[in-house]
């Protein structure tokens, strides 16, 4: 089972402003994904990446994977408070079920 | 609109009860999942299945038992609920080989 370490653990920013909340392993990845979870509900699947170096674009939401794939990073330019949520990340899959991060609690103060 | 859905919100049952979660997919999927979700934990994964009639167990399968006799269908068991299987516990589904999951909105169980 791969260990995946996310920070912080809970960010609480202003409307308008930029954040940037990571996802860390010891492990090779051979992909990994980010989810948005709001509360009371299944997280969201927002993105996969599987390519070292790899940078992709969700609107005002930059994920990138890092060169070595241990790492990935997700960046959120002009937050909103629409973007509140529990974030995670998780790593694995296909048939053998994802391992997921612990998350970080996102709170967008108007 | 595709999905994964389970049958109850919310549940509360009682210490000892044996307790039915079912979650059905319309996505024609083979792999389906049960994970577990609690503070401090993250989520962590129970049993899945990549086939009818075929289950594996995950991370912590103990007190736990699964169902799948159609593709669609993928019921958990608490055979004898205790009240540290209190807890919001997810569904998901997705393609063979894909690794991106789609989850059904959740049950929260509270065993009293």
């Amino acid at each position: 089972t791969q260990l995946l370490e996310q920070s912080p653990q809970f960010l609480s920013i202003q409307e308008g402003e930029n954040l940037t909340v990571y996802c860390n392993s010891s492990s090779v990845f051979s992909s990994l994904q980010w989810y948005r979870q709001e509360p009371g509900e299944g997280p969201v699947l927002l993105v996969t990446v599987v390519t070292g170096g790899e940078v992709k674009k969700l609107k005002r939401l930059t994920f990138q994977f890092g060169d070595a794939r241990k790492d990935s990073s997700l960046h959120i330019t002009a937050a909103q408070p629409g973007d509140t949520g529990l974030y995670l990340c998780a790593a694995g899959g296909g048939a053998d079920g994802l391992t997921f991060g612990k998350g970080t609690h996102l709170i967008i103060q108007p | 609109d595709v999905k994964v859905t389970q049958s109850s919100r919310y549940l509360v049952k009682r210490t000892g009860e044996k307790v039915f979660l079912e979650c059905v997919q319309d996505m024609d999927h083979e792999n389906m999942f049960w994970y577990r979700q609690d503070p401090g934990l993250g989520l962590r994964l129970i049993y899945f299945s990549y086939d009818v009639k075929m289950k594996e167990k995950g991370d912590i399968p103990e007190g736990y038992s699964v169902s799948r006799e159609k593709k669609e269908r993928f019921s958990l068991i608490l055979e004898s609920a205790s009240t540290n299987q209190t807890s919001m516990y997810l569904c998901a589904s997705s393609f063979e080989g894909a690794n991106g999951y789609t989850f059904g909105s959740g049950t929260r169980l509270t065993v009293v």
